[in-house]
């Protein structure tokens, strides 16, 4: 089946420092999601990606669609110690809203 | 707005009791539903998911099984629980476009 791998795995930072994760697959998608997850909660969908070479900004964090529509990334700009958490990313691949599949996560750490 | 619902937002079973999680959507009409599991420290496992009532498609074989009673209404089953049924589970509904939102979740530990 479909699968998407995330790096890095897990990275520790500096408060204040910005971050960049990506997500890449073999399949085309049509569509890319981000999310976050805190401990003992489900995940907060943050940016939602539409078409290839899209850039997509909320807040602090920008994500863009690949143009080979193969692959995303999420960048984080100055990080702050709340950003501590899981983040995944999701690709569709049809146009039916079942077919979502999710990447493993990047586990992201903020040192004071 | 819409609101996902899951209880209950805890459990604790033992091995070979009957199982019931319920997810609810509200604020939205007709959603699809996803059932996942996630283990400790790991990513999301697609289980169940639905395009209407009575509508069911599973993604892996396991003891678990999912119905929906009703329009927003979304329950997963089991009837004899097993160790490796422990985890975090996870309902999600999606307006059917290109977007998907997720319950509070349910973290059940079998003992």
């Amino acid at each position: 089946g479909q699968q998407l791998n995330q790096s890095p795995q897990s990275m520790f930072i500096q408060e204040g420092e910005d971050v960049s994760m990506n997500c890449t697959s073999s399949s085309i998608f049509n569509t890319w999601l981000w999310y976050k997850q805190d401990p003992g909660e489900g995940p907060v969908l943050l940016i939602a990606l539409y078409k290839a070479g899209e850039l997509t900004s909320n807040g602090r964090l920008t994500a863009q669609f690949g143009i080979t529509r193969k692959d995303s990334f999420l960048n984080i700009s100055a990080s702050i110690p709340s950003d501590v958490g899981i983040y995944f990313c999701a690709g569709q691949l049809g146009n039916y809203g079942q077919n979502f599949v999710f990447g493993p996560g990047t586990r992201l750490s903020v040192l004071p | 707005s819409q609101t996902i619902h899951q209880w209950p937002a805890t459990l604790v079973q033992p091995v070979g009791s009957p199982l019931s999680l319920e997810c609810t959507v509200e604020g939205t009409s007709n959603p699809n539903l996803y059932w996942y599991r996630q283990a400790a420290g790991r990513g999301l496992q697609l289980l169940f998911y639905s395009v209407g009532i009575g509508q069911i498609s599973s993604e892996v074989p396991q003891n678990l099984s999912a119905s929906r009673p009703q329009d927003r209404q979304f329950i997963l089953s089991s009837k004899k629980l097993l160790l490796s049924d422990s985890g975090f589970y996870l309902c999600a509904w999606s307006p059917g476009t290109d977007t998907q939102y997720f319950g509070p979740g349910t973290r059940l530990t079998v003992l």
